[in-house]
């Protein structure tokens, strides 16, 4: 069955340092790709997405994400995190056709220290 | 322009009470989409409708739940005799219905099952 892992529950980093948050998704072949951002008290917002092309995507807040289909992954990254990053991060995946249900990952938590 | 809204934003009910959760897509959007989101978790998937007609029901957790959008633009989500276990934030999305369309959620109904 196809799912979506997201190995870390919860990640600080330190207030200007680089990020990195871990995806893996379980797909036969090369899902549509998702990495969605949730605020408490906010509904998720789309960061930034893949179908096809260059691996490398570049998304809202600075965020960025590459598509590594050796190792079934997209992992999420920032070069600088600010405190407003604090939140929590979902990865999703989709199927290859319209319409399509989003499978989501459970999500990490990300805290930013000071 | 308007993004995708849910109403209510709370709704605290008693064990075998009905409610119904409305939608409100972004205008123009063709698919609805409704997820369920326990706490801890990733929003799980529990149908999708592709105008008026539901295209994908598979993850309605049993027939207490049930959803319409009759005209092609507003939904409701419907749970009959309700249970604890039904507490959970449903969350709503709205997409172009073309393939690799992203989804938009709105913010969300908190139901309280007492």
């Amino acid at each position: 069955a196809q799912s979506v892992t997201q190995p870390d529950i919860h990640i600080t980093v330190s207030e200007g340092a680089s990020l990195e948050l871990r995806c893996n998704y379980s797909y036969g072949a090369t899902p549509y790709l998702f990495w969605y951002v949730q605020s408490p008290g906010q509904g998720l917002q789309l960061l930034l997405k893949y179908f096809s092309g260059d691996t490398l995507v570049q998304g809202i807040k600075g965020f960025e994400a590459e598509f590594k289909r050796s190792q079934s992954s997209f992992n999420l990254r920032k070069p600088s995190v600010h405190w407003s990053d604090a939140a929590e991060y979902f990865c999703a995946v989709a199927f290859n056709q319209a319409g399509t249900a989003l499978i989501f990952g459970k999500g990490t938590t990300l805290s930013v220290s000071s | 322009g308007a993004g995708v809204s849910q109403t209510p934003s709370n709704k605290v009910t008693e064990k075998g009470k009905y409610v119904e959760l409305r939608c409100d897509p972004i205008s123009g959007h063709t698919a609805l989409y409704w997820y369920r989101q326990s706490l801890g978790q990733g929003p799980e998937f529990l149908i999708y409708f592709q105008g008026t007609g539901a295209a994908d029901d598979s993850g309605l957790p049993n027939d207490r739940f049930f959803a319409v959008r009759p005209e092609g633009s507003v939904s409701t989500l419907k749970i009959q005799r309700t249970e604890r276990g039904d507490s959970a934030v449903y969350l709503c999305a709205s997409s172009s219905g073309l393939a690799g369309g992203s989804q938009y959620f709105g913010p969300g109904t908190r139901l309280t099952v007492l």
